[in-house]
Order: structure tokens, then C-alpha cells, then sequence
């Protein structure tokens, strides 16, 4: 069963850009999850989704950043437009509904100039 | 106040030896409580879950858990250098709360 994958696994964008990263949960996983690591800091909770419909997004920082999953298969994470304090590793994870059990992937390591 | 507080080492331990990593949670609610080892620039990697009080093992890993006292620990036995890598605590229900992580080094 193929896990969880991310793109890009990189992105380097100047201030003021626009930047969008997709995730790949695993097959039958209803359940999505955004977090993000800034540098020093722990994995914080940015939403979750429950197939394409939002469920908690109370960790999202503000308006700049839209989350999508249309269809409710992949999402996308899109932060329009990117400021300095956006860098650090955006995470993804799925699980299946009822199960708590979160699978991460490998992360967007994200860096505004 | 941090949600879960782990110590971030390194704690480093011999070949074979037991390392235990600690972590505390300040919801008195939580439920669900989570084990994730993080190889750098490697995904976070699932390999404990508990959701009761006292000990839960697989294989070489033990996680104990105290609600009262709002504790939960990772013990791993017979530590090998390829358990060097950083432990995340996690702590919720859907939205998790992670530890800063403690990074363990295991000597040969």
C-alpha cells in the first residue's frame, strides 16, 4: 500500500509569490490532515478534512492560506501570497474514518525569500 | 503553557540499553496519545499508539500511559543505533498535538 506523498518536496518562492502544494493521502483514506513545523518549533494543526468537506480548520493562520480537496481525494494547500514567517515543512496526513491513527508524509519543506 | 512538553536532549544511551522518553500533556481530557520517530528530513513514522492507562508493548517498545498524572513514556528496550532519530509525543483526536520531539542517540 503506498503511503502518504507530498509535492513538491522542496519550494524555494520570494515574498508576495503564490505557492501551492498537493498532497496524495493513502487510498480509502477519508480523513486529511494539514500541520506545519516552523523552524524551532513543534508540528502545529492547520485543518482537516473529511473526504472534501472542512471539518476544523482552527489552525489555519490566517486568509492567505486556502486549502482545498475536491473530489475528496487529493488537496491542495495554496498560500497567496507568501510572506517570510510561511517557511518550515507543511505536513500531510491521512487516516481512515473512525480510526485515529494518523499516516504523515514526507513533508514540502517551504522557504520564502 | 505548552499543550504536550517533551525534553529535547539529546538523551543518548549505550548499544542494548533501555531508553526512556518522556512526555506530559496539559488536557486532562485527552484521549488518544501517540509514539511517532522522525528520521531527519524523513517523514514522521507511526510505531505507538495508547488510549489507556498502563502499558501497551510491541516487540521492543513499550508505552506506558498515566492519566492522572498526565504522563505518557516510551520505553525502548535492547536500543539499537538505528533508534537514533528524533521521538515525537502526540496527544489528540483528529487534531493532534505534538512535542517539540526528544532526540535520542543510541552509541555502539
Amino acid at each position: 500500500e503506498a503511503g502518504v506523498t507530498q509535492f513538491p518536496s522542496h519550494s524555494v518562492i520570494e515574498k508576495g509569490q503564490t505557492v501551492t502544494l498537493r498532497c496524495d493521502p493513502i487510498s480509502g483514506h477519508d480523513n486529511l490532515y494539514w500541520y506545519r513545523r516552523v523552524m524551532g518549533k513543534e508540528i502545529k494543526f492547520l485543518l482537516h478534512f473529511v473526504k472534501e468537506s472542512k471539518q476544523d480548520e482552527s489552525g489555519m493562520p490566517n486568509n492567505r492560506f486556502l486549502a482545498e480537496r475536491t473530489g475528496g481525494t487529493y488537496s491542495t494547500l495554496k498560500v497567496q501570497p507568501a510572506e517570510l514567517e510561511d517557511s518550515g515543512v507543511y505536513f500531510c496526513a491521512s487516516s481512515h474514518i473512525g480510526a485515529n491513527e494518523q499516516f504523515f508524509g514526507p513533508g514540502t519543506r517551504l522557504t520564502v525569500l | 503553557q505548552k499543550e504536550v512538553e517533551q525534553n529535547s536532549g539529546p538523551l543518548s544511551v549505550p548499544e542494548g540499553a533501555i531508553a526512556s522518553l518522556n512526555c506530559t500533556y496539559s488536557d486532562r481530557g485527552s484521549q488518544s496519545f501517540f509514539w511517532y520517530r522522525q528520521y531527519s528530513g524523513k517523514s514522521p513514522e507511526l510505531i505507538m499508539f495508547i488510549y489507556s492507562n498502563g502499558d501497551k508493548e510491541d516487540g521492543r517498545f513499550t508505552a506506558q500511559l498515566n492519566k492522572a498524572s498526565q504522563y505518557v513514556s516510551l520505553l525502548i528496550r535492547d536500543s539499537q543505533p538505528s533508534d537514533s532519530a528524533t521521538y515525537l509525543c502526540a496527544v489528540g483526536l483528529n487534531k493532534f498535538y505534538f512535542g517539540s520531539g526528544t532526540k535520542l542517540n543510541v552509541k555502539p
